[in-house]
């Protein structure tokens, strides 16, 4: 089966610049995550879609960042502008539905620096 | 609010020996947990689901428990290999939308 697919896997921008993240979960994967991951922490949840819809997003700095999911599959995360703070993995994750407690699949992630 | 702990310290241990993580929770129990282990540069791998009713789960080496007593989960590696080497992840998981919230993982190094 194939996995999570994200891209780029590295993006160097300078702040106030734009940005923007691809993810492709599963497929069957209802459930799709974005996570912030900064170094020598552990992954922080930003987003999580239910099909199409946002069922999550208490922890998005919505004034800078933005994420859809169109037709419940691929997903997009944009970070408008960008500051050095931002620099992290973004990593996506997908899931079969909530009410299983599915162990997550991750991608590799798309590691963002900001200078 | 809720927090998971883990231990920042890296856990250095001898091949052939077991490795013992621990992950600790604050406020109150999660309905489970998992364990997740990260290579550098990829993405967390699901390991292993402990839920708030089983005391202990197994999977080949690995062995998970949950003390709801002592807010508290020990992941167990037996008989640990250089392979074994990564950052292992606990998380809670709680309410209907299967969110997760991870601690900081810890990291374990395995030495020949």
């Amino acid at each position: 089966e194939a996995g999570v697919a994200q891209s780029p896997r590295y993006k160097i921008i300078e702040k106030r610049q734009s940005v923007a993240f691809w993810c492709n979960p599963i497929s069957g994967h209802a459930t799709l995550y974005w996570y912030q991951q900064i170094l020598g922490q552990g992954p922080k949840l930003l987003i999580q879609f239910q099909n199409n819809g946002v069922v999550d997003d208490s922890q998005l700095p919505k004034d800078r960042f933005s994420a859809e999911r169109l037709k419940g599959v691929d997903s997009t995360l944009k970070i408008q502008p960008a500051k050095l703070e931002d620099s992290a993995v973004y990593l996506c994750a997908s899931s079969f539905s909530p009410g299983r407690q599915d162990g997550y699949t991750f991608g590799s992630g798309t590691r963002l620096t900001v200078v | 609010s809720q927090k998971i702990e883990q231990n920042s310290e890296a856990l250095n241990i001898q091949e052939g020996k077991t490795a013992t993580l621990t992950c600790n929770y604050t406020n109150y129990s999660p309905a489970y947990l998992q364990w997740y282990r990260q290579d550098p540069g990829r993405g967390p791998v699901f390991l292993l689901l402990i839920r708030e009713n089983e005391k202990e789960k197994r999977k080949e080496r690995l062995k998970v428990t949950f003390d709801t007593t002592l807010k508290q989960s020990l992941f167990h590696i037996t008989a640990s290999q250089p392979a074994d080497s990564a950052t292992y992840l606990c998380a809670q998981g709680s309410g209907g939308y299967n969110k997760l919230i991870f601690g900081a993982g810890t990291r374990l190094a395995v030495h020949p």
